[in-house]
């Protein structure tokens, strides 16, 4: 059974850090990983998606990367901004059509 | 573009009164669908998923169903609420790549 870990599940950090969130899995045999985020009381909005022959994507500030062999997914946030505060969750998808599996999400709070 | 709405936003219900959340897909086709439950501070539990109409797969035993009466429309429902229902119900359908997912409800039950 697939297992999804975030550590940490809080941080806080100064606005314009980079940082770097980190999502491991157990089981390696994926189809794709997908990067959420979530506000509070809100929905979750997709943010990077990696196909298992990926290594990494970009959009904007973010960059993903994925190491299948290691069970390791991190988001690299750079030049950190209060608005990246939220939630943000890793989700597993086994095949093309299975179901996923979450993490319990990092909750990012970025101070003015 | 595919949209995804889900509601209402909040709704707050005595216990032992029915239950009836809505979710609809717009821009695609036999779409994936699927109900989830978040806990506070915590992941997304797989309550339901469905591959097409009228076919329902149930994950965890418990007080809620689900229907798929339409290709794009996806019902959880109570007959009866316990306060344990109470919880932020998120709707999502997939493709087969990328999961989409709606703005969430927010269960009281009192």
């Amino acid at each position: 059974k697939q297992e999804v870990t975030q550590i940490p599940a809080a941080l806080s950090v100064p606005e314009g850090e980079n940082l770097v969130l980190n999502c491991s899995f157990t089981d390696s045999a994926i189809y794709n990983l997908q990067w959420f985020r979530q506000d509070p009381g809100k929905g979750l909005t997709s943010l990077l998606l990696i196909q298992s022959s990926q290594r990494e994507q970009t959009s904007g500030r973010l960059n993903a990367s994925l190491d299948k062999s290691s069970g390791r997914s991190t988001l690299y946030i750079a030049a950190s901004q209060p608005g990246d505060s939220a939630t943000y969750l890793c989700a597993v998808r086994p095949t093309n059509a299975g179901k996923s599996t979450f993490g319990d999400g990092t909750t990012l709070t970025v101070k003015p | 573009s595919q949209t995804i709405h889900q509601w209402p936003a909040t709704l707050v219900q005595p216990v032992g009164s029915p239950l009836s959340l809505e979710c609809t897909v717009e821009g695609t086709s036999n779409p994936n669908l699927y109900w989830y439950r978040q806990a506070a501070g915590r992941g997304l539990q797989l309550l339901f998923y469905s591959v097409g109409i009228g076919q329902i797969s149930s994950e965890v035993p418990q007080n809620l169903s689900a229907s798929r009466p339409q290709d794009r429309q996806f019902i959880l429902s109570s007959k009866k609420l316990l306060l344990s229902d109470s919880g932020f119900y998120l709707c999502a359908w997939s493709s087969n790549t990328e999961a989409f997912f709606g703005q969430g409800t927010r269960l009281t039950v009192v």
